[in-house]
């Protein structure tokens, strides 16, 4: 299993900045993502994080919007740029030891509140 | 691309009695797996249980089990002998290479 601390937990933050949202996990894995879930739905896969290369955006988001690092094989960021209200959210890191297998589980951090004013 | 589905946006069970969360999915893939989550207040994930699509028996986790039926793509979760500490968003989720798709969740709530 895997351990995942996300920071911070919460934030309320000015339209027009932005906010680094730091994700690390306590052992190698291989895949980083990061979701975002607004107020009442469901999870929406925003990147996978790569490690050593740009990260890859589902449709919807950009890079310039929600950059991303992953530095190392337990380290991630997301950051939200010049945030509206829109991009009032929770934000959730997850990791995963590799492709769907039998032995393959799912590990998410706690999630980011974050409420844009 | 694969969509899931929850159908119930809130479902109610009484203490100690059974509830079913339903879930269905399409997809074009023969090799993949379901997962059914649970988030708390709290916003942390937990995974429930999981199935595998090539597995015909349906998984089960203490007092939680599921009823999979491949051909219809449907995944219902059982949660039985219900305890306030089931009251949650339950998310019922599509593996398939890397990252999960989620459904829409269904808040559950549990009463005295």
């Amino acid at each position: 299993s895997a351990v995942i601390s996300q920071k911070p937990s919460r934030d309320i933050c000015q339209r027009g900045t932005s906010l680094t949202i730091q994700c690390q996990v306590d052992s190698q894995v291989t895949m980083m993502f990061w979701y975002r879930q607004q107020p009442g739905q469901s999870l929406t896969l925003i990147a996978t994080a790569n490690q050593g290369s740009e990260a890859t955006y589902e449709s919807g988001f950009v890079i310039d919007k929600f950059p991303i690092s992953r530095p190392n094989l337990t380290f991630s960021t997301l950051t939200v740029s010049n945030m509206s209200p829109e991009d009032s959210s929770i934000y959730l890191c997850s990791a995963e030891g590799g492709p769907w297998d039998r032995n393959t589980e799912a590990f998410f951090g706690q999630g980011t509140r974050l409420t844009v004013v | 691309a694969q969509t899931v589905t929850q159908s119930q946006p809130e479902m109610s069970v009484q203490e100690a009695e059974t509830v079913t969360l339903s879930c269905t999915y399409d997809t074009s893939e023969s090799d993949y797996y379901l997962f059914w989550y649970k988030q708390p207040p709290s916003r942390q994930m937990i995974l429930v249980i999981r199935q595998e699509a090539y597995k015909q028996q349906n998984a089960t986790e203490n007092r939680f089990s599921v009823n999979f039926q491949k051909a219809a793509k449907s995944f219902s979760l059982k949660i039985s002998d219900s305890q306030l500490g089931d009251a949650a968003m339950y998310f019922c989720a599509f593996g398939s290479g890397y990252a999960l798709n989620f459904g829409k969740g269904t808040s559950l709530l549990v009463t005295p």
